[in-house]
């Protein structure tokens, strides 16, 4: 059982649509919580942590539930400049548990 | 920018062959990481370390070793190539005091033929 599933998608969205990921987790100790953008060809970088009591960045808010073992990310107001992959990120201790990620095309 | 360069960034290599990846920080962040990245697995650690000297396995350890002799460098080597190590291969920091994120540098792009 992978520690962390994501939908792979893809997503094919138009400009300006909101869309939504969401990520399971399988361990209930673990620590803390993130989304990362991956563009083709290119490393992970950071796009925001994921706190319980949700949190919003400009057009991305990330949510965690904890009870249900569930992160999310929404982006609002797509710009084809989103387009990439997202991956869900869980911490536990000095290990961290990457979901394959979910791919998401922002058509003009 | 996290300061964080991989080389080579591309190789190809046949099996049986040792292969080592060098990871350079300009940071001299204590804790650095390995990860591999394949298609359906996301990214998987293979090695980290938290200080010269100081290293611990990951999920993947397995056919892997590394070494870290100064604090900017960390070598990830594979003893003896297998076909099932072609891979793209991150090396990653973590900042003081934001320990739970993770920097990564460009990759490396191995091919075990």
């Amino acid at each position: 059982r992978k520690e962390v599933e994501q939908d792979p998608g893809p997503f094919n969205v138009p400009e300006g649509a909101t869309v939504a990921f969401n990520c399971t987790y399988s361990n209930s100790a673990s620590q803390s919580f993130f989304w990362y953008r991956q563009d083709c060809r290119k490393e992970p970088k950071l796009l925001m942590s994921v706190y319980s009591s949700g949190n919003e960045d400009g057009r991305f808010t990330a949510q965690l539930n904890r009870a249900s073992q569930y992160i999310s990310l929404l982006i609002r107001d797509s710009k084809l400049s989103d387009s990439a992959t997202y991956l869900c990120v869980v911490n536990e201790g000095n290990q961290f548990y990457f979901g394959t990620g979910t791919s998401l095309t922002v058509i003009p | 920018d996290a300061g964080i360069t991989q080389s080579p960034r591309h190789k190809v290599t046949e099996t049986g062959t040792p292969v080592t990846l060098r990871c350079h920080q300009t940071e001299n962040h204590r804790y650095m990481y390995w990860y591999r990245q394949d298609p359906g697995h996301g990214l998987r650690l293979i090695h980290y370390s938290y200080g010269v000297k100081d290293t611990d396995k990951g999920e993947v350890s397995d056919g892997y070793s590394v070494s870290r002799s100064k604090t900017e460098d960390f070598l990830l080597t594979l003893e003896s190539a297998t076909s099932s190590q072609t891979s793209v291969y991150f090396c990653a920091i973590s900042r003081p005091g934001q320990r739970e994120t993770q920097y990564f540098g460009p990759g490396t792009r191995l091919l075990v033929l």
